[in-house]
């Protein structure tokens, strides 16, 4: 299977400042179609997860642009400008490239 | 939207059916996937299924117990979960996907095995 390893697993930001999770698989997920299947989520507290970006760099419908994914093969960022107080919750990165679905372990992000 | 219903408490060795009811959008374009959560812990995927029912795919560790099914005509889908131990104790979420992004998730239905 694939082992999605996130970093860090702890996040603590005080408002307004930048943050940045990474997430690097044991595997590329580059298909021969260009596309990065590596998909990033957060889960609010109480919620499901919710989807903030998708094939490695694109925002999902109504997802703020303080938001931005990058990378491609193994290794993966999201980054956020400008954290809120309801940017809260647990990130998780995952690839739909390989069989299993696999999850990275998820961040924390709290806020100071 | 997905809503799943069907969780409760077993005891081991139990059976459960989960189901979710999909609307908003047309059911038989979409795989469906079920993706757990043990309590504290994060997320796992269970298994998919292709639009028509014809492929699907299952976490090896599972294989054998949980099989996916999904009715069009009633845009559902389903989790038959057999013999069921503690370790299946989670929120299981029913979402879509397509070509390979799972976009919309269900809020979930808490399976608890216990005696």
């Amino acid at each position: 299977d694939i082992v999605m390893i996130q970093s860090p697993l702890s996040l603590p930001v005080t408002p307004g400042e930048p943050a940045s999770i990474s997430c690097r698989s044991s595997q590329s997920l580059l298909q021969s179609d260009g596309k990065n299947y590596f998909h990033w989520y957060l889960q609010k507290p109480g919620q499901s997860p919710q989807l903030l970006i998708y094939l490695g760099s694109n925002r999902a419908s109504g997802v703020p642009d303080r938001f931005s994914g990058s990378g491609s093969g193994t290794d993966f960022t999201l980054k956020i400008s400008r954290v809120e107080a309801e940017d809260v919750g647990l990130y998780y990165c995952m690839q739909t490239l390989h069989t299993p679905v696999t999850f990275g372990q998820g961040t924390r992000l709290e806020i100071k | 939207q997905l809503v799943e219903s069907g969780g409760g408490l077993v005891q081991p060795g139990g059976s459960l059916r989960l189901s979710c009811a999909a609307s908003g959008f047309t059911f038989s374009n979409y795989w469906m996937d079920w993706v757990r959560q043990a309590p504290g812990r994060g997320l796992e995927w269970v298994a998919n299924i292709k639009q028509d029912g014809s492929e699907k795919t299952y976490v090896d560790s599972l294989k054998g117990r949980f099989t996916i099914s999904r009715d069009n005509a009633k845009n559902s889908v389903y989790l038959q979960m057999n013999s069921l131990r503690a370790e299946d104790t989670a929120v299981y979420y029913c979402a879509r996907g397509l070509s390979g992004i799972i976009d919309v998730w269900g809020k979930g239905t808490t399976v608890t095995v216990s005696s």
